[in-house]
């Protein structure tokens, strides 16, 4: 079963426009991961986040973890045409290797 | 490094043939993960491996699946019958130890089952 979930499902923006995308899981965890993925593609790792750091940066992307909401949210400042795709969050845990995705956020940013 | 390879790239066949798909992780990564994906579930875990072997093939659906790590380069997951409701992109991933939580993902395997 899917462990975090994203919100919204679809985001339609304006390029040049900044981007903010929430995931919220159940359970505690020990990582929480995005992932972009462009339409046909494979996933491609963006950024980790640990459960004791409470924001992250890299290039023109901002994440942030709540571990006390269970809440973590992707920001996409500036968006390019290119930003276009299916964003994904993943939870993984101290126990084990196994990741956990949510159903995805689909970004379409208009030219 | 070419990246995760998988093959086929699209694969179509009929209800009850046998389906084998192959993936091949970046050299020198000892996690291999099998993920199967569509809209109505999403993306779900289906076995992975460490060192060639199965450490976890819980999401494994039924008797029908079957995934083998033979050596470090290679991997392959069979369907035997498979059915219709089989139909999905599976994705190979694959990770080391140092960076076990990062994945790196293979282009996927489109199946259909007609």
């Amino acid at each position: 079963s899917q462990q975090g979930e994203e919100d919204p499902q679809a985001l339609s923006i304006q390029e040049g426009e900044n981007a903010t995308m929430n995931c919220s899981y159940k359970t505690s965890i020990n990582n929480l991961q995005w992932y972009r993925q462009n339409s046909g593609r494979g996933l491609v790792h963006l950024i980790l986040i640990r459960s004791n750091e409470r924001e992250k940066h890299s290039g023109r992307l901002r994440v942030t973890l709540d571990t006390s909401k269970k809440s973590s949210s992707l920001l996409i400042t500036a968006s390019r045409a290119a930003d276009t795709a299916s964003y994904f969050c993943a939870t993984g845990y101290s126990n084990d290797y196994k990741l956990s995705f949510g159903a995805g956020t689909t970004v379409t940013v208009r030219a | 490094d070419a990246g995760v390879i998988q093959s086929p790239r699209h694969e179509v066949t009929e209800m009850g043939q046998e389906v084998t798909l192959r993936c091949k992780p970046i050299s020198g990564h000892d996690y291999l993960f099998w993920y199967r994906q569509t809209m109505m579930r999403g993306l779900e875990l289906l076995i992975y491996f460490n060192n060639n072997v199965p450490i976890d093939d819980s999401g494994m659906p039924e008797d029908r699946f079957s995934a083998k790590m033979p050596n470090a380069s290679f991997s392959t997951l069979k369907i035997q019958p498979s059915e219709p409701r089989d139909s999905a992109v599976y994705f190979c991933a694959s990770s080391n130890s140092l960076g076990r939580e990062k994945l790196f993902f293979g282009s996927g395997t489109q199946l259909s089952v007609l």
